[in-house]
């Protein structure tokens, strides 16, 4: 079984809907990550959580929310999605109590497509 | 502003001959940098790592250079292999404390058998 799982994994929604993305993980690992990949821009930071009671904005948060509803769980909310949020999106994981604490475990990856 | 950048988007290689793949970052701050490697409809899994105070870092296929004056860093795969076929992503990761990563735009690297 993967170790970060990513549901759900092909999404399509409309403008203006919520939707919500999630992420579990099984590797007991404190800090969680939300990048989302463009085409010729790479990954970007939206969010990350080093544990349940701290959230903290990256790169890119705006029109974004998480919440950290336990440690192996960090979910990703379009509250108003708009068509530029279209998109693959990334859950991460790394454990900073353990050498390299600097590698960061990545999920499969949810595309959304917002039309 | 692009902090960690990867020129060539594309690079066929034949297999058993080398392949190189390039990054360039601007901030003198970064303290390590990552290599992932990323197939399709799969999530990107950490290749091999150097740490600013190094200039050099070996793993069996894969040796990863980096050149601080220069702000580069390069990915060398030895021979190369047909499985090396994959989308490759440079990273570095900030002294803030918060391990965040800053990549690049990916390399996509194709062995050809």
């Amino acid at each position: 079984d993967a170790d970060v799982t990513q549901t759900p994994r092909n999404r399509i929604t409309k403008t203006g809907k919520r939707i919500m993305l999630e992420c579990s993980q099984t590797k007991g690992h404190d800090r969680m990550y939300w990048y989302r990949q463009d085409p010729g821009l790479g990954l970007r930071l939206i969010y990350y959580s080093f544990d349940v009671k701290d959230i903290n904005k990256g790169e890119i948060s705006d029109g974004y929310s998480v919440s950290r509803q336990a440690q192996a769980k960090f979910s990703l909310s379009l509250e108003s999605a708009i068509p530029n949020q279209t998109a693959l999106y990334f859950c991460a994981t790394s454990d900073n109590r353990q050498y390299p604490f600097y590698e960061q475990y990545f999920g499969p990856g949810t595309r959304l497509t917002v039309t | 502003d692009q902090q960690v950048k990867q020129n060539s988007p594309s690079l066929s290689v034949q297999e058993g001959r080398i392949s190189i793949l390039n990054c360039d970052y601007t901030n003198s701050m970064f303290d390590y940098f990552l290599w992932y490697k990323k197939y399709p409809a799969e999530g990107p899994t950490f290749l091999i790592s150097i740490s600013s105070i190094k200039d050099k870092n070996e793993d069996g296929r894969f040796t990863v250079f980096l050149n601080k004056s220069a702000k580069h860093l390069s990915l060398h795969i030895v021979p190369s292999q047909p499985g090396d076929s994959a989308v490759y992503f440079c990273a570095a990761r900030g002294q803030t404390g918060a391990n965040n990563l800053f990549f690049g735009t990916g390399t996509r690297l194709t062995v050809i058998p």
